[in-house]
């Protein structure tokens, strides 16, 4: 059974750069055609979809991030990746990640991690 | 961006009573050319990840219990649940998968009266 894992540093201070990792076990992250995705959510509040990568390497990110996102793969990790940069207050949020159902661009999404909060603080 | 609302904000519901939850696109999710409307319902309960409850409008994901129904279609839907459980209190979650980006609404809380 798929699992990911999301991990990271539990803190990070304002100015500076976020950087996640989600580990996938139970599978392979290239053996299929599938697309990888981060998705956050402050503390009480609503979900954000942050952006997409596809086993190929292909991305595509919110438009309201994407001068500050990047999101990578890194194969014989089996893991992908999350780097935002010039982080505020307003970063600070559950950072979570999954996987677009049936290997499809236009999918909800499934087998999600339990989430790492991360607080953006000096 | 393709704006979700939902209604009510949250509701609180007898046990074994209907529970509904309203949701609507600011465009139409439905692709004309395979008649599907691109739209997914999550259950969220406190410090868990959402999971995938229906797809596709009104398809379950595997294991979810029956007592779980979504409905509508091109921008309005609706998420039933027909005889509240337990188990069931939680937040809910419409999204668009239509096109990037991808949006949620600001989610429904269900609660037991």
């Amino acid at each position: 059974q798929l699992q990911l894992q999301e991990s990271g540093p539990g803190l990070v201070k304002p100015s500076e750069t976020l950087s996640l990792s989600c580990t996938v076990s139970g599978g392979s992250i290239s053996s299929s055609s599938s697309y990888w995705v981060w998705i956050r959510q402050p503390p009480g509040k609503g979900l954000e979809w942050i952006g997409t990568i596809h086993s190929g390497g292909s991305t595509s990110y919110n438009p309201s991030l994407t001068s500050r996102v990047t999101v990578s793969v890194d194969t014989s990790k089996n893991q992908f990746s999350l780097k935002l940069n010039s982080v505020t207050a307003a970063d600070t949020a559950v950072y979570y990640c999954a996987r677009h159902v049936d290997q499809q661009w236009l999918a909800p999404f499934d087998n999600w991690g339990q989430g790492t909060l991360v607080p953006v603080s000096s | 961006d393709i704006v979700m609302t939902q209604s009510p904000d949250s509701l609180a519901v007898s046990l074994g009573e209907r529970a509904s939850i309203n949701c609507k696109s600011s465009h139409s999710i439905l692709y004309s050319s395979n008649n599907r409307n691109y739209l997914g319902w999550y259950q969220q309960k406190p410090g868990q990840p959402p999971k995938l409850l229906i797809y596709w409008a009104s398809t379950r994901e595997s294991g979810v219990p029956d007592r779980f129904s979504g409905s509508g279609s091109g921008t309005d839907f609706t998420l039933t649940i027909s005889s509240l459980q337990a188990e069931d209190v939680a937040i809910y979650y419409c999204q668009q998968y239509y096109n990037a980006p991808f949006t949620f609404g600001p989610g429904t809380k269900v609660d037991i009266k």
